[in-house]
């Protein structure tokens, strides 16, 4: 079955960094774009990025363009998020997602990972 | 961006009962391409719809999903106790993908 584990998650200071991972099986994922969507506590879902199945296009939400940077390692079948100059907006739950269409990409998800807590506070 | 309206914001309602949830666009969503997902406390969202209307892998036929346009609506016709969560439609039709607020199922 698909499986998707984020980790990385915790406590940074604003202007910090932190680097997410996503661990995945149970799927071909050379051929499936992927996304990271958050959700800031007790709010409701933000997507923030988009990355295709090779790794030629991607896409951002304009809130986190020039600080995020999302990339993908096919050969390990793990996706990752760079958080560079982090805000205490970035504070959430952040979730990778895969998309629900093979090749091409659909931009619904249909499988998430259980996510992983991004504080940033000082 | 496609700003969504769901509606209402909290639903009471009883096991065995059915259940219409709304979602609203700001403007036309191209193609149906709206899902809905569930999400219960302290776990990640499940797909149950994508397209207006098609379920997801193992989705109960008990929730459906119609609509076109700027409107929407899940249906879930009998609900059972595991259906007590939020939801949450997502459009797709146009970049960026965009999130409604969610409406939280409740009991009664």
């Amino acid at each position: 079955q698909v499986q998707l584990v984020e980790s990385g998650g915790g406590v940074v200071q604003p202007g910090g960094s932190l680097r997410l991972s996503c661990a995945t099986s149970g799927f071909t994922f050379s051929t499936y774009g992927m996304h990271w969507v958050r959700q800031a506590p007790g709010k409701g879902l933000e997507w923030v990025a988009f990355i295709r199945y090779d790794g030629s296009i991607i896409y951002y939400t304009d809130s986190v363009k020039g600080r995020f940077t999302i990339s993908r390692d096919n050969s390990k079948n793990t996706l990752y998020l760079q958080m560079n100059s982090l805000r205490a907006e970035d504070t959430a739950v952040y979730y990778c997602a895969k998309d629900g269409t093979s090749g091409n990409w659909a931009y619904y998800f249909d499988h998430w990972g259980q996510g992983t807590l991004v504080t940033v506070s000082s | 961006e496609i700003v969504l309206t769901q509606s209402p914001g909290t639903l009471s309602l009883s096991p065995g009962e059915r259940a219409t949830l709304s979602c609203r666009a700001s403007q036309s969503v191209s193609s149906s391409y709206l899902a809905w997902y569930q999400q219960k406390p302290g776990q990640a969202p499940r797909l149950l719809i994508y397209g207006a209307s098609s379920r997801a892998t193992g989705i109960p036929d008990r929730f459906s999903g119609v609509g076109s346009g700027t409107d929407f609506t899940l249906t879930i016709s009998r609900l059972e106790p595991e259906d007590f969560a939020v939801y949450y439609c997502q459009q797709y039709g146009s970049s960026p993908p965009t999130f409604g607020q969610g409406t939280k199922l409740e009991i009664k």
